[in-house]
């Protein structure tokens, strides 16, 4: 049963860095792409960027220019950092586990989360 | 485009079938997946792929797809059932994740 547990400041002050890392239990880092998601307040889920075991990143292109998503196979974790924040950062940030197929169709999914960690951006 | 569509709630009695749909240019080539998040919680996925459940997902769930747009159906829906449902795919280019805006699904 592959579990994810994730860790990081939960208290931020405006233009700080936000940081958290999500480790991986119980099963194979690689084939998968791990993924950082945030949820503000009362809204949907937004995807923040992606890494696979190799290091490979995508990012979604309203957040590239302030997050870096590293991994450490060695320690079968992946962090997010994510610079320069504001209010408009606060949320509940989810690390979860993601897989792309193929079945007549492409496919891809995410079937393991963390439990989340929310971070406030207040002076 | 990278977005996919949900209608923001949708309600349905006790015991009846609910449709729940998603759309997206991207849904032309992926199968859409489907998440369960109740208050609180973390998002579960329920559906992935042409119409697969995790383990320990009722099947009373499923899963369908026409053109751009994907379907998760509740047939029989359950007090238990009531909660945010969000879809989310590949975007065309096949390099970023979309999550749809969410649907509120309440039961009555």
């Amino acid at each position: 049963q592959v579990q994810l547990q994730q860790w990081g400041a939960g208290l931020l002050k405006p233009s700080e860095t936000l940081s958290l890392t999500c480790a991986v239990y119980g099963g194979s880092f690689s084939g998968y792409y791990w993924s950082w998601i945030r949820q503000p307040p009362g809204k949907g889920l937004e995807w923040i960027g992606e890494i696979n075991h190799s290091g490979s990143t995508n990012y979604n292109p309203s957040l590239k220019s302030r997050v870096t998503i590293s991994v450490d196979t060695s320690k079968n974790q992946f962090s997010l950092k994510l610079s320069s924040v504001t209010a408009a950062d606060t949320a509940v940030y989810y690390c979860a586990r993601g897989r792309d197929s193929y079945d007549d169709y492409y496919y891809y999914y995410m079937d393991v989360w963390g439990k989340g960690t929310t971070v406030t951006v207040s002076s | 485009s990278s977005e996919l569509t949900q209608d923001p709630a949708v309600s349905v009695a006790l015991g009846q079938t609910v449709r729940i749909t998603c759309q997206g240019d991207s849904l032309r080539s992926y199968y859409a997946s489907w998440y369960q998040q109740k208050p609180g919680q973390a998002p579960v996925l329920v559906i992935y792929g042409k119409n697969n459940r995790p383990s320990g997902i009722p099947d009373r769930f499923s899963g369908s797809s026409s053109g751009n747009t994907a379907s998760l159906t509740i047939t029989g829906a359950q007090a238990e059932d009531e909660a945010d449902y969000y879809c989310n795919s590949r975007d065309s280019s096949g390099n970023l994740v979309v999550f749809g805006g969410g649907t509120k699904l309440t039961v009555l």
